[in-house]
């Protein structure tokens, strides 16, 4: 069955460093998102994808946050100056089309910035 | 944002049906209904999804109310591996991406 991979699985990062969250979402699918989990809470959404530029963002998605898709396969979230606030379960997620029947996510990358 | 409202928990013997329920009283006409869940420590998993009848796949059925404000996940024969939080979804024509709420935690009781 096809997945989403996420790595690494789990990542600590001092304060104030960037931080590159890695995603291959699953192949023949055209839209990605990434949200986050912060420990006890809900899962929040922070962007999604397609074509090459973002389509929609939350209001946590703010200029610390970029995603590229620097290849044909990699999906990638970076963080340019991390803050405790952001520690974290970091979610990609992946759809065939636009209309979002299926969504497929992944395993989740867990942030903890110290 | 169309909204959902769902109970916090539950709780089900195992083997037993569990019917989830979800309202959303300010659903649009082309709003999708998604039923997502979460097991512990793992990202959310697709489970199914409806317009206006009711669908039924490997993992669940979902019953949508004539009306649409409400809709019923139906898990048949729960398992302790059906212990998880339950997300009601509603995406805005199919075009909005999962906006999760707080979900229904289920337990299931051996």
């Amino acid at each position: 069955e096809p997945e989403v991979t996420q790595t690494p699985s789990h990542q600590v990062t001092q304060m104030g460093q960037e931080v590159i969250l890695r995603c291959v979402p699953i192949s023949n699918h055209l839209y990605f998102y990434w949200y986050r989990q912060i420990l006890g809470q809900k899962v929040e959404f922070l962007v999604s994808f397609y074509n090459n530029e973002i389509s929609e963002k939350s209001e946590i998605f703010d200029d610390q946050f970029s995603v590229e898709r620097p290849d044909g396969s990699n999906f990638t979230l970076k963080i340019r100056s991390t803050k405790l606030e952001d520690s974290a379960m970091y979610f990609c997620a992946s759809s065939e089309g636009r209309v979002v029947t299926e969504a497929f996510f992944g395993q989740g990358t867990r942030l903890t910035v110290v | 944002d169309a909204k959902t409202t769902q109970p916090n928990s539950m709780e089900s013997n195992e083997e037993e049906p569990v019917h989830l329920p979800c309202n959303h009283s300010t659903i649009s006409g082309t709003d999708y209904i998604h039923w997502y869940r979460q097991l512990p420590s793992q990202g959310p998993e697709y489970v199914i999804h409806g317009l206006t009848s009711n669908v039924n796949n490997r993992m669940a059925s979902l019953a949508i109310a004539e009306d649409r404000k409400s809709s019923t996940l139906i898990l048949h024969r729960a398992t302790l591996r059906d212990a998880a939080v339950y997300y009601c979804i509603l995406s805005i024509s199919g075009n909005t991406p999962l906006v999760f709420g707080k979900g229904t935690r289920l337990s299931v009781i051996a």
